[in-house]
């Protein structure tokens, strides 16, 4: 199946401070999000993003489907940004969504 | 507009025992995923239900069993509960058309005793 790995596996910023997280995988994909998962353990959609480049405030995501890579900016962090990052793909035949290991991102104040 | 909501949040069992999990899909969605999350690890693919039928299947035993209902609904049934079996169990929707965006809920957190 395919293989997805996500860079850096924990990453610690002071407030303010940018951030990119990189997401790898092994194979063609037709559905590509980020998600943030917080303390409770909800997994909340950052963006669905198979291709091109997308903005959320100060977030913002790019994925080079033919180099089979995605990277999701963070800018001018803050606390509540907290949390594990990750990155789910799903391959061109399958229903399901496979899951990168996650980056543990803690914003210290 | 509801998102994908799970019950029960928490709860432990014991060893042996059998769990069933419940969620409601988000409005307007048809298919409904469950994950299975360790402690530490990302969520892995359980198996998905659409029209009532199981569609695709992860690496689980046969002790993980699903049902979806009429109205999109869905269970996950474990039996003979092992202790490996404690970690999030995270339900996803989606809309099988456009198959673009899956929400997830917030998950029911097993422990097993």
């Amino acid at each position: 199946g395919i293989q997805v790995e996500q860079s850096p596996p924990d990453l610690i910023l002071q407030e303010g401070a940018n951030s990119t997280l990189r997401c790898n995988f092994s194979d063609s994909v037709n559905n590509l999000q980020w998600f943030h998962q917080n303390p409770w353990g909800q997994l909340i959609n950052l963006f669905y993003i198979p291709s091109g480049t997308k903005q959320n405030g100060r977030l913002s995501a790019t994925t080079v489907a033919t180099e089979r890579y995605s990277l999701l900016y963070i800018s001018s962090s803050q606390t509540t940004d907290s949390g594990v990052y990750f990155c789910a793909v799903k391959e061109n035949a399958g229903n399901m969504l496979t899951f990168g290991g996650g980056t543990r991102l803690m914003v210290k104040p | 507009d509801a998102g994908v909501t799970q019950s029960p949040t928490h709860l432990i069992k014991t060893r042996g025992q059998q769990v069933t999990l419940r969620c409601s899909p988000k409005s307007g969605h048809d298919t409904v995923s469950w994950y299975q999350q360790a402690l530490g690890q990302g969520p892995q693919f359980i198996f998905q239900y659409y029209e009532e039928e199981e569609r695709q299947r992860g690496n689980f035993p046969d002790r993980f069993s699903g049902h979806q209902f009429p109205n999109y609904s869905s269970e996950l049934n474990v039996n003979a509960l092992l202790l490996g079996d404690s970690a999030l169990y995270l339900c996803a929707s989606s809309l099988r058309q456009s198959g673009n965006t899956i929400y997830f809920g917030e998950g029911s957190w097993l422990t097993v005793v």
